[in-house]
C-alpha cells in the first residue's frame, strides 16, 4: 500500500524567510496530495492541493510542487508571518472518490520566531 | 470548524472503561470518519461511513465502536479492550463530489487516568 514519508519533521525560521517542507510516497498510482495545516488544539485545515496532471500550484504565499518521476511533493511558504507557525501534514491519496484511502505524513511543525 | 461539532474537548478515562466521544455535523454530509492522531505521527483512519447504518474498518479499528444511526451523527466508542488510548481524536467529513477534502472537526483528547 502507499507509504508517505515527511521532513522535516520540526523546522523553525525567521519571519520573512521561506519554508520548504518535503514529502514523498511510494505508490505511483497515486492521483492527489493535498496539503493540511493544523494549528494548536485545533482540527487540519486544507490549504492547498495538487493534481498528478499539474507540476505547481500557487495561492499567494503558499505553493506546491510535484515531481511524479521522483515521487515526491513538496509545500512552499514563503515571507513565512508569525501566523503560519502550526503542524503540517502531506498526504497523497489514489482515486479522487475515497477519502478513507488518504494516507498521511508524520507532520512537520513549523515554528516563525518574530 | 465548519458544521462539524465534536465533544468533550478533553476526556479522561478509568482502566477498564469505556467512552464515548461525540461527532456532529450539520452539514448533510453522508461520510464521516474517526483518526487517531498521536504525537510525530500522521492521523490513522479508525472507521468510516458512507452511508447512514453502514460503517466500514480503518487501518485500526481493534479496541473502537461506531455507530451511524443518524446521518449527522457518528459517535466513536474507545472500549476496555484498547489498552493505549490516549490520544487527539479527529472527526471529520467531506462534500458530495470532493471526497479528497476533508473537513475535519476540532477533536477531542482522551488521556488515561
Amino acid at each position: 500500500g502507499e507509504n508517505v514519508e515527511q521532513h522535516p519533521s520540526t523546522l523553525s525560521v525567521q519571519e520573512g524567510d521561506s519554508a520548504v517542507i518535503k514529502c514523498t510516497y511510494s505508490d505511483s498510482a497515486s492521483n492527489y496530495f493535498p496539503w493540511y495545516k493544523q494549528e494548536l488544539g485545533k482540527g487540519p485545515q486544507l490549504i492547498i492541493d495538487i493534481r498528478s496532471n499539474v507540476g505547481e500550484k500557487k495561492d499567494q504565499r503558499i505553493a506546491v510542487t510535484l515531481n511524479k518521476t521522483a515521487k515526491h511533493f513538496s509545500l512552499h511558504i514563503t515571507e513565512t508571518q508569525p501566523e503560519d507557525s502550526a503542524v503540517y501534514f502531506c498526504a497523497a491519496i489514489r482515486g479522487m472518490d475515497s477519502s478513507y484511502k488518504l494516507i498521511f505524513g508524520s507532520g512537520t511543525r513549523l515554528l516563525v520566531r518574530p | 470548524d465548519g458544521g462539524i461539532t465534536q465533544s468533550p474537548k478533553y476526556l479522561f478515562r478509568k482502566e477498564g472503561q469505556n467512552v464515548t466521544l461525540s461527532c456532529e455535523q450539520n452539514l448533510n454530509h453522508d461520510a464521516m470518519y474517526w483518526y487517531r492522531q498521536d504525537p510525530g505521527q500522521g492521523l490513522r483512519l479508525i472507521y468510516y461511513s458512507q452511508i447512514v447504518n453502514d460503517f466500514q474498518k480503518g487501518d485500526i479499528a481493534e479496541g473502537y465502536s461506531v455507530s451511524r444511526e443518524k446521518k449527522e451523527s457518528f459517535p466513536l466508542t474507545v472500549t476496555s479492550a484498547q489498552k493505549n488510548p490516549t490520544a487527539f481524536y479527529l472527526c471529520a467529513t467531506h462534500r458530495m463530489g470532493s471526497a479528497e477534502k476533508l473537513f475535519f472537526g476540532s477533536g477531542t483528547q482522551l488521556s488515561v487516568l
